[in-house]
């Protein structure tokens, strides 16, 4: 079975640092691109960060660039977030999700991980 | 950046009526469009793709259309399990954006 399971969110202040992990089971992740999206609580979705299948181009949402980068193992099967200077807008729950191999679409995701920003 | 906008914000929805959601792009995204389903407290889930290609394991209730701006997803008859948000993305451009979602509702 493909699957994702994100790790690493906790609860950090402001100015902080934390590093997301999501482990990749049931498929090469070498093969595909993959992507950090958000979701903040009680709001909409957000595209975060992705990497390509090598890991040769990396890609950042304006609120984030500078900030955070996305990095992958694939060795291990891991794409993993690292975030730094963090502000209470980043709190939210963050998915990683797999390009579908015909298209740029997210065909699995984790279950995500939640990142809280407060003092 | 592509601004991806759904409407209605909320659909209200007799269970086995038809829900038509829209979706409208600033520019446009060819057929590079895909749609997702969110129920509360889960992860997204891939509908569609290529504007009208149902994703693996989507019931046929489910279909998509159009391409550049317009795009528009279809549920033919809602089922119980149907009523959830619905998100837009476009994946034609750099940053990948998504729309602030639909809720379908029971009305």
């Amino acid at each position: 079975e493909v699957q994702l399971l994100e790790s690493g969110g906790d609860l950090v202040q402001p100015g902080g640092s934390l590093r997301l992990s999501c482990a990749a089971s049931g498929f090469t992740s070498s093969n595909s691109a993959m992507s950090w999206v958000r979701q903040a609580p009680g709001k909409g979705l957000e595209w975060v960060s992705a990497i390509s299948g090598s890991a040769g181009s990396t890609y950042y949402a304006d609120s984030v660039k500078g900030r955070f980068t996305t990095s992958r193992d694939n060795s291990k099967n891991t794409l993993f977030l690292q975030m730094n200077s963090l502000r209470a807008e980043d709190t939210a729950v963050y998915y990683c999700a797999k390009d579908h191999w015909a298209s740029g679409a997210f065909d699995i995701w984790g279950q995500g991980t939640m990142v809280t920003v407060s003092s | 950046e592509i601004v991806m906008t759904q409407s209605p914000a909320t659909l209200s929805v007799s269970p086995g009526e038809r829900a038509t959601l829209s979706c409208r792009a600033s520019q446009s995204v060819s057929s590079n469009l895909a749609w997702y389903q969110q129920k509360p407290g889960q992860a997204p889930r891939l509908l569609i793709y290529g504007a009208s290609t149902r994703a693996t394991g989507i019931p046929a209730r489910f279909s998509g259309s159009g391409s550049g701006t317009e795009f528009i997803l279809t549920i033919s008859s809602l089922q119980s399990e149907d009523f959830a948000v619905y998100y837009c993305q476009q994946y034609n451009n750099w940053p990948r954006t998504f729309g602030q979602g639909t809720k379908v509702e029971i009305k």
